[in-house]
């Protein structure tokens, strides 16, 4: 297992397309998290899963955004109708949940840009 | 309101040098402080990670402190080399309550010049 993996790791689109990305956590990991992460800030977080079960959604994530992880493996991020306040990168973590000290590991992220 | 703020927000140093990396937090109920180094494009890597009961935690050149009482932590940099330049962001961890386990600060943007 080579960590997270995420795909793809740029994508550029128009305003008003559909983009989706994926992320494939670590195998044994079973908790999943997006976050989104514009130049100079840090990671903003968007929505996690424990399993296949959507736990929490942040209010950043609006209507236009959808994430899913069906099989409680790899997941996936759409966002419908980008607008060019989407393009930032979207990052995926992974970790175990149990109590003590959680080893999140990240993805290299995926850098959307909306032009 | 959990918050993690950084200090400085950039700073420039020459190679060799130390430097010395800033962390404040209010989060509760506390649970650990990592500090992670996140290359430009690339996702954030763990450098340390540190419990209510340590105080200080090395990995290499890199140094971490923890004060729990004051809610401060620091990382020190030794002997830098070009390969430090990059964002390093403390992350505070609360007691297992989903999301809200990770708040993350901005980061402080290290570069080192040669």
């Amino acid at each position: 297992d080579t960590g997270v993996s995420q795909n793809p790791r740029h994508k550029i689109t128009k305003r008003g397309q559909n983009v989706t990305f994926r992320c494939d956590p670590i195998s044994e990991h079973n908790r999943l998290y997006w976050y989104r992460q514009t130049l100079g800030q840090g990671p903003e977080f968007l929505t996690y899963f424990q399993n296949e079960a959507q736990l929490e959604k942040s209010r950043l994530l609006s209507d236009r955004f959808s994430a899913e992880r069906p099989k409680g493996s790899f997941s996936t991020l759409e966002i419908q109708r980008t607008e060019q306040g989407d393009s930032a990168m979207y990052l995926c973590a992974s970790s175990l949940a149990f109590e003590g000290k959680k080893d999140y590991t990240f993805g290299s992220g995926t850098r959307l840009t909306v032009v | 309101k959990n918050q993690v703020e950084q200090s400085p927000q950039s700073l420039i140093i020459l190679e060799g040098k130390n430097c010395t990396l800033q962390c404040n937090y209010t989060v509760s109920p506390f649970s650990n402080l990592r500090w992670y180094k996140q290359d430009t494009g690339r996702g954030p890597v763990s450098l340390t990670i540190m419990t209510f009961s340590e105080n200080t935690k090395s990995n290499g050149r890199y140094t971490a402190t923890l004060d729990a009482d004051t809610k401060q932590s620091s990382l020190h940099i030794t002997a830098s080399q070009l390969s430090d330049s990059a964002s390093y962001i403390c992350v505070v961890s609360a007691r297992d309550t989903g999301r809200r386990a990770l708040t993350f600060g901005s980061g402080t943007r290290l570069q080192v010049q040669p």
